[in-house]
């Protein structure tokens, strides 16, 4: 079956740096755009960023835009996401998310997610 | 951004009774290819969420056909013909006409 495990959530200080990894199985990855998306505790769902099935398209939210870059090792069946310049607000659980089709911007599966906490 | 405006925010059903949440697009979400991008997604308590129905009203696999999907342009409706216990949860809408964007979700209680 499908599944998707993140890793390398923590406490970080503004201003620092995380790389969040999401690791897959149950499907073939390098046939698949993929997502983050976030969700601040007790609040709603939001999108922070995609990745084309062979890596040539990247979008960002505007809120992250400059400071979170996503990457994919199809060699290992892993997403990344860089995490730079870290703000409270970007305090959330992250989440990974297969496309639902090889080009589609949607999302079918989904990882449990991992705490990011960025405080002093 | 396109605008998801989920209404109502909470709702409390009885079992065996329906449900019915409304989403409303800012714009539309019929692409020049004719497919309609609009999805809904279940969050149960403490799990991500899980995909409903997809492209308005296609119910994704193993998810029962209680669940039902419809709307076109700017307005979507999800239905729960007979809600159960385990349908308990928040339930989001979200377009992928542009980069997507998310309802603000709503909860569903059992009474």
């Amino acid at each position: 079956q499908v599944q998707l495990v993140e890793s390398g959530g923590g406490v970080v200080q503004p201003g620092g740096s995380l790389r969040l990894s999401c690791a897959v199985s149950g499907f073939i990855f390098i046939n698949y755009g993929m997502h983050w998306v976030r969700q601040t505790p007790g609040k709603g769902l939001e999108w922070v960023a995609l990745m084309s099935f062979d890596g040539t398209e990247k979008k960002y939210s505007e809120s992250v835009k400059g400071r979170f870059t996503i990457s994919r090792d199809n060699s290992k069946n892993t997403l990344y996401l860089e995490m730079n310049s870290l703000r409270p607000e970007d305090t959330a659980n992250y989440f990974c998310a297969k496309a639902l089709h090889k080009t589609s911007w949607s999302l079918d599966y989904w990882g449990q997610g991992t705490l990011v906490i960025v405080s002093s | 951004d396109i605008v998801m405006t989920q209404t109502p925010l909470s709702l409390s059903v009885t079992p065996g009774q329906p449900a019915s949440i409304s989403c409303k697009s800012s714009q539309s979400l019929l692409y020049s290819d004719g497919k309609t991008y609009l999805y809904w997604y279940l969050q149960q308590p403490g799990q991500p969420p899980q995909l409903l129905i997809d492209e308005v009203s296609n119910r994704f696999f193993g998810v029962p056909d209680r669940f039902s999907g419809s709307g076109s342009g700017t307005d979507f409706t999800l239905k729960i013909s007979r809600v159960e216990a385990e349908d308990i949860g928040v339930y989001y809408c979200m377009q992928s006409m542009h980069l997507p964007t998310f309802g603000q979700g709503t909860k569903l209680e059992i009474k």
